[in-house]
């Protein structure tokens, strides 16, 4: 069955440092989203990608954040100057417009910064 | 934005017992989805239920979306279908608002 992978599955960075979060989204999916889990929160929407641009995106998602595919299969977060804030599961997503707007996850990224 | 709440916040269960996790939402949605996060943190899809009632083994869901309501059912619930429970909805912007989700244990 066809799933969303992530790497890498934990991640430590120091404070300040810039990181950069890899998913491969389901092969014929279009839409692509990124989320984060703050330890004991709940999942909190970053931001969705659609044809090359973002589509929607939350005010968690500020200027250190920024989204890229780089290539026809991979789907990338860049946080340019991590705080220990940013300590958190992050989840890339993908959904097809044909089934509606159903999210599939990946296994998730574990960002540690110290 | 969408209010999503899900309750019991804990619920704590004996092998083999049934169960009902609430999620209530304060606007229309066209998608409502349940996942259980396992104890790794993996999110796994449950149910894609924006209405209607779908079924997949011991796990079963209703929404009715005119009442602003869905309902997880578990039954003869097992060791494994400890963790939590998130619902979550999205009003057509693509974008899923969870709830705080309902941590399940199940003791032997």
């Amino acid at each position: 069955e066809p799933e969303v992978t992530q790497t890498p599955s934990h991640q430590v960075t120091q404070m300040g440092q810039e990181v950069i979060l890899r998913c491969v989204p389901i092969s014929n999916h279009l839409y692509f989203y990124w989320y984060r889990q703050i330890l004991g929160q709940k999942v909190e929407f970053l931001v969705s990608f659609y044809n090359n641009e973002i589509s929607e995106k939350s005010e968690i998602f500020d200027d250190q954040f920024s989204v890229e595919r780089p290539d026809g299969s991979n789907f990338t977060l860049k946080i340019r100057s991590t705080k220990l804030e940013d300590s958190a599961m992050y989840f890339c997503a993908s959904s097809d417009w044909s089934s509606g707007t159903e999210a599939f996850f990946g296994q998730g990224t574990r960002l540690t910064v110290v | 934005g969408i209010q999503v709440e899900q309750s019991p916040p804990d619920l704590i269960l004996q092998e083999g017992a049934n169960s009902t996790l609430r999620c209530n939402f304060s606007d229309s949605v066209n998608n409502l989805q349940w996942f259980h996060q396992n104890p790794w943190g993996q999110l796994i899809n449950l149910f894609y239920i924006p209405s209607g009632t779908k079924q997949n083994g011991r796990l079963s869901a209703t929404t009715v979306a005119t009442e602003r309501y869905s309902l997880l059912y578990i039954s003869s619930s097992q060791t494994t279908d400890s963790g939590v429970y998130f619902c979550a909805v999205d009003t057509g912007r693509r974008a899923l608002t969870f709830g705080s989700g309902t941590r399940l244990q199940v003791q032997p």
